[in-house]
């Protein structure tokens, strides 16, 4: 069964219209990331909420924010998409941000920018 | 910053054929996790390596935390051709003021198989 829960598995915008794409998790776990990932590439962190503790990466631009309104939910909001944006996103999660930080990720959605 | 330096980059092998990748680093690692990722799929967690010198078997994948704590291999015996994705290594690395709680990807090595 997955543990880590994405939707929707892809999504088309129109340059500039706003999008919000989701993610739940049945593990209970107190850490939730978000990650940007480009064809063939690395994952990028975006950031990460650990329980309400908002964490956001120096490089990660203004246009995209995070929203975790309880344990099991996390949303990554995409304020104004640009060209640039269309890419895998990948919402992965961890029990602790500390020693043995092992992190599951969800299938991911990948966003098409039009 | 902190880098994990991954090959190779890419390999193309016969079924059946034994692989080997590795990641390296100029830092020390706490953590070392393989996992791999199927073409428009998430990763998914191979084998997690916790202790330097820490050797360990999922069926036909072994990885080894390297002793020097900087540095991992992962070995795919005879492989079949739903072998195929792209690996990453990952390590959460530790630093000066402790535990980031942030994995460092490798840059992924693409395996491809030929039936």
């Amino acid at each position: 069964d997955a543990m880590v829960i994405q939707n929707p598995r892809y999504q088309v915008t129109q340059f500039g219209k706003p999008v919000t794409l989701s993610c739940s998790q049945t593990l209970n776990h107190n850490v939730m990331y978000w990650y940007q990932q480009k064809s063939s590439q690395a994952p990028k962190l975006l950031f990460h909420y650990y329980d309400k503790d908002f964490n956001n990466e120096a490089d990660t631009p203004d246009n995209f924010q995070s929203r975790r309104p309880n344990t099991s939910f996390c949303f990554l909001d995409i304020r104004s998409p640009g060209l640039g944006d269309a890419a895998m996103y990948l919402c992965a999660t961890s029990r602790t941000s500390g020693i043995q930080n092992i992190q599951y990720f969800g299938a991911g959605t990948r966003l098409s920018v039009l | 910053g902190q880098q994990l330096n991954q090959s190779p980059q890419s390999m193309f092998i016969q079924e059946g054929e034994d692989v080997s990748m590795n990641c390296t680093s100029s830092s020390i690692f706490n953590t070392w996790l393989w996992y791999k990722q199927d073409p428009g799929e998430g990763p998914v967690l191979l084998i997690a390596l916790y202790k330097a010198g820490e050797l360990t078997s999922n069926g036909r994948l072994t990885a080894q935390f390297g002793i020097t704590r900087k540095d991992s291999f992962l070995n795919i015996s005879a492989s079949i051709p739903s072998d195929v994705g792209i690996y990453f290594c990952a390590g959460q690395p530790l630093t000066i003021s402790g535990n980031t709680g942030k994995l460092i990807f490798g840059q992924g090595t693409t395996l491809q198989v030929k039936p």
